[in-house]
């Protein structure tokens, strides 16, 4: 299974543009990258997912550089409600998602 | 739509009993996967059951268990619990099977091990 490095905790104030960095040095051909968020006392929420290249829908942004060893999630504009934490995993067909620890996003007024 | 739903909401027990969570995926979903959060940590994998089987299973000890039935809903058994049982578990579910489709969890069922 494929390992990913994010950092512990971000923090930033509101309407700044927010990129979380994950490294997943091992990520293998068949493997995506999704990001999802999770708010204190719920079940994580799919935000978005990658092969390569970019990805954009309405909530966030995905880069994805041509080795694929990283990706950085943009959330554009952040807001207090974005305070959350980010999980960024790779996975296949076969795998189980496993999810590290994520990155704590404190937004602040 | 109905979303995933799990039940109960909160769950109290005592050391060296048992535990059954409960789990309806959501509705055409055929894969179910379990997920323990303790409290500070992350997601732990626990299972994934997909038409009835077992795909895949976390590292817990044995007495984690768990069964999908014919209309794929899942039920988590926990045996023998211990105090560090204690966590919120959470259920998800897929359209098709595979850790990259995209999953849709439920509220969890918060277990309280005294």
């Amino acid at each position: 299974l494929a390992k990913t490095t994010q950092p512990i905790s971000m923090d930033s104030y509101e309407g700044q543009e927010v990129n979380i960095t994950c490294s997943h040095n091992n990520i293998a051909t068949n493997d995506y990258i999704t990001w999802y968020q999770q708010f204190p006392s719920q079940g994580p929420r799919f935000i978005i997912q990658g092969y390569k290249t970019k990805v954009t829908n309405e909530v966030a942004s995905l880069f994805i550089p041509a080795d694929r060893k990283s990706s950085t999630l943009s959330l554009p504009r952040v807001s207090l409600s974005d305070t959350a934490v980010y999980y960024c995993l790779v996975s296949s067909g076969n795998t189980p998602l496993v999810f590290g620890k994520g990155t704590r996003l404190s937004v602040i007024a | 739509e109905a979303g995933v739903t799990q039940s109960p909401t909160h769950l109290i027990k005592t050391r060296g009993q048992q535990a059954t969570l409960r789990c309806s995926p959501i509705s055409g979903h055929t894969s179910v996967y379990w997920y323990q959060q303790a409290l500070g940590l992350g997601l732990q994998f626990l299972l994934w059951y997909d038409e009835g089987e077992e795909r895949n299973r976390g590292n817990f000890p044995p007495r984690f268990s768990g069964r999908q039935f014919p209309n794929y809903s899942s039920e988590l058994n926990v045996n023998a619990l211990e105090l560090e049982d204690s966590a919120l578990y959470l259920c998800a579910s897929s359209l098709k099977a595979g850790g990259h489709n995209e999953q849709f969890f439920g509220p969890g069922t918060r277990l309280t091990v005294l």
